[in-house]
């Protein structure tokens, strides 16, 4: 089975901290994926990755960066963390050609 | 605007009855859609998905998909609910933007189903 693994189940971060949220693939898939996930609203993509190097801003990227320096790794970086990115953030990734995405369990942030 | 509905927030079965989540879209040429199921504490699961032909879909768990055109919709459907189908159910279709293929979510709908 392809795994993507989220490194951080749960975080607690500081107003102004800058956030590294990663996210690692075992199945040589092209294509990855941020989303965050609020009540009422479902996911919302932020970025995405065709490729190594590669990044595409989604619909909601204004807070975010990322960073896809090897194939298997995407990281999500909140700059200057704010209250309002407190969510539950989740990783996707897929083959290219391939319609179906697998997920990670996800990583909830909390901005105190 | 590509967009994607799920009218109620929550749907309340009892087990054993049928179920049905609903989910209706708008995007533009033909539609990719998609079901995922998400369990407390998880990510998404896949259930289904229709790309092009039979109007009903099968997929994971006993749970199928009735794709109507007309009626730009894609309910979710199983015949006999089970205690362990309570989750929070999540539609999206597969649209282009910007050279890319993405993939736009609803806002999902909790599934309880009751002894």
């Amino acid at each position: 089975d392809v795994k993507v693994t989220q490194s951080s189940r749960y975080l607690v971060k500081r107003t102004g901290e800058k956030v590294f949220l990663e996210c690692v693939q075992d199945m040589d898939h092209e294509n990855m994926f941020w989303y965050r996930q609020d009540p009422g609203l479902g996911l919302r993509l932020i970025y995405f990755s065709y490729d190594v190097k590669m990044k595409e801003k989604g619909d909601i990227p204004e807070g975010y960066s990322v960073s896809r320096e090897k194939k298997e790794r995407f990281s999500l970086i909140l700059e200057s963390a704010s209250t309002n990115q407190t969510s539950m953030y989740l990783c996707a990734s897929n083959p290219s050609g391939t319609y179906g995405y697998t997920f990670g369990s996800g990583t909830r942030l909390t901005v105190v | 605007a590509q967009s994607v509905a799920q009218p109620e927030d929550q749907v309340n079965v009892a087990e054993g009855n049928p179920l049905t989540v609903k989910c209706t879209y708008s995007v533009s040429g033909n539609p990719y859609l998609f079901w995922y199921v998400q369990y407390p504490n998880r990510g998404l699961q896949f259930l289904l998905k229709y790309i092009t032909g039979d109007n009903l879909v099968k997929g994971s768990y006993g749970f199928e998909a009735e794709f109507n055109k007309s009626q730009t919709s894609f309910h979710l459907k199983k015949p006999s609910a089970l205690v362990s189908d309570s989750a929070l159910y999540f539609c999206a279709v597969r649209y282009f933007s910007g050279g890319y293929n993405k993939l736009i979510f609803g806002a999902g709908t909790r599934l309880a189903v009751h002894p």
